[in-house]
């Protein structure tokens, strides 16, 4: 059984473009999670997706960021217009359930914006 | 609350040594703490975890200490190994009755032989 798949796992942008995330959950997972990390900070909370419907977003800047997991494929963060500030690492993480206790994570992508 | 753009705190032992890790969390009402630990350039991984009606609980070289009083959790390595070398994460879940995760700052462990 797969982990969680994230790619890229680097992606360079340039100021102005446009970045998109893939995350595939592991197997029989129909939660995920998107976490946003800074150089030595600990993952902050974006988003929480189940198929089809955007549970809680409050984690997401207001503008230019937008996530959404399909009935069928991966789920993806998007981010518009990239500025430097949004250079992190980007995390994804999925569950069975939404209680379960252990939330698995990919291993990141990393996003520069040049 | 909120962690903030500090280096992160380094821990410093031995090879065979025990090592204690400290973590504060934001909430009261939070129920649910896990441990991660960070290896550079990858994702957290589940270390141990403990519900608010348990104050300790034990697995494989590892322990995790709660203390709702202060809101103060500590992990406890037994025997720290070079492969432990990481940056270790508290997490705690917050109300709302899904994985959506608060992480702590963060502790860098360092292990030398």
């Amino acid at each position: 059984n797969a982990g969680v798949m994230q790619n890229p796992r680097h992606l360079v942008r340039r100021r102005g473009q446009e970045a998109r995330l893939r995350c595939s959950p592991m197997k029989g997972h129909s939660h995920v999670y998107w976490y946003r990390q800074l150089p030595e900070e600990g993952l902050k909370f974006m988003v929480y997706l189940q198929k089809e419907n955007i549970i809680d977003e409050s984690g997401m800047p207001k503008e230019r960021f937008s996530a959404e997991f399909p009935k069928e494929g991966p789920s993806i963060l998007r981010i518009q217009q990239v500025v430097r500030g949004d250079s992190a690492a980007y995390f994804c993480a999925s569950s069975p359930f939404p209680e379960n206790t252990e939330a698995f994570f990919g291993q990141g992508t990393r996003l520069t914006v040049v | 609350g909120e962690s903030v753009g500090l280096h992160l705190p380094t821990l410093s032992v031995q090879e065979g040594d025990n090592s204690i890790i400290n973590c504060a969390y934001s909430n009261s009402a939070s129920d649910y703490f896990i441990w991660y630990k960070q290896e550079s350039g990858k994702g957290p991984q589940f270390i141990i975890d403990i519900r608010s009606n348990m104050d300790k609980r034990q697995g494989q070289r590892v322990t995790v200490l709660l203390n709702k009083t202060v809101k103060h959790l500590s992990l406890q390595i037994a025997a720290t190994q070079p492969g432990d070398s990481a940056v270790y994460f508290c997490a705690e879940i917050s109300a709302g009755g899904y994985n959506k995760l608060i992480f702590g700052a963060g502790t860098r462990l360092a292990v030398h032989p």
